[in-house]
């Protein structure tokens, strides 16, 4: 069975520290991988994964695939408060549907 | 558990029918559901927000009349694009949460081309 394991479930740290959100996944015909954060209404798209071992950054975030080991990472550095939400990972497999994580609920402390 | 499942995955119309997507939380009873379209370049716009029994909840510049959204029950939303037309095409996700909790449960999503 196809299933999208997100880890931690939760985290609190203060403003400043850097993060690392995980996600591990076991599908079958894996196409990519994506990265949202959710604060309010819709997610937010960060990033999308391929290719193993291509770091993608946006600012202070940057995530990587690792598609031996089967598992992607969301970095965060110098954290802010803004940058408290629900991070989801979702893998699209070669028939477009979407695996979700439960998500990890970030929150940053002052 | 928390799983949504989402009928049918993929569904090809012709211009000017209805199709209707099914949202299902299949362990769980949902009080909200929320329907949401993905973009080409991966962005989700959520649609509409439908509580349990009530009418649905349109986001600015959705069509609620081209957008049908029935939520009948706490494990059953149901949302149906009348008149399809191209530019409908798309992939539609929905999510379901429970009543005071922040989480929220995705679906698959469902492939709709319009030819």
């Amino acid at each position: 069975e196809d299933k999208v394991v997100q880890s931690p479930l939760s985290l609190v740290v203060h403003e400043g520290d850097t993060v690392t959100l995980n996600c591990s996944y076991e599908v079958t015909n894996f196409r990519s991988l994506l990265w949202y954060k959710q604060e309010k209404k819709a997610p937010t798209f960060l990033f999308m994964l391929t290719s193993s071992g291509i770091e993608k950054k946006s600012g202070r975030l940057s995530s990587i695939l690792d598609k031996k080991e089967l598992f992607s990472i969301l970095n965060i550095t110098a954290t802010q408060t803004g940058d408290s939400a629900v991070y989801l990972c979702a893998v699209k497999h070669s028939n477009y549907q979407l695996i979700w994580g439960a998500g990890t609920k970030l929150i940053i402390k002052p | 558990g928390a799983v949504v499942s989402q009928h049918p995955s993929r569904v090809i119309c012709k211009s000017g029918t209805s199709v209707k997507i099914e949202c299902r939380s299949l362990d769980f009873q949902a009080t909200t559901m929320f329907w949401y379209r993905q973009f080409p370049k991966k962005s989700l716009m959520l649609m509409a927000t439908s509580n349990e029994g009530s009418k649905a909840t349109y986001e600015q510049g959705v069509e609620k009349d081209k957008f049908l959204i029935n939520h009948a029950s706490l494990t059953l939303s149901t949302l149906t694009v009348t008149s399809a037309h191209p530019e409908d095409s798309s992939f539609y996700i929905c999510s379901a949460s429970v009543s005071g909790s922040y989480e929220q449960y995705f679906g698959p999503g469902t492939r709709l081309t319009v030819t």
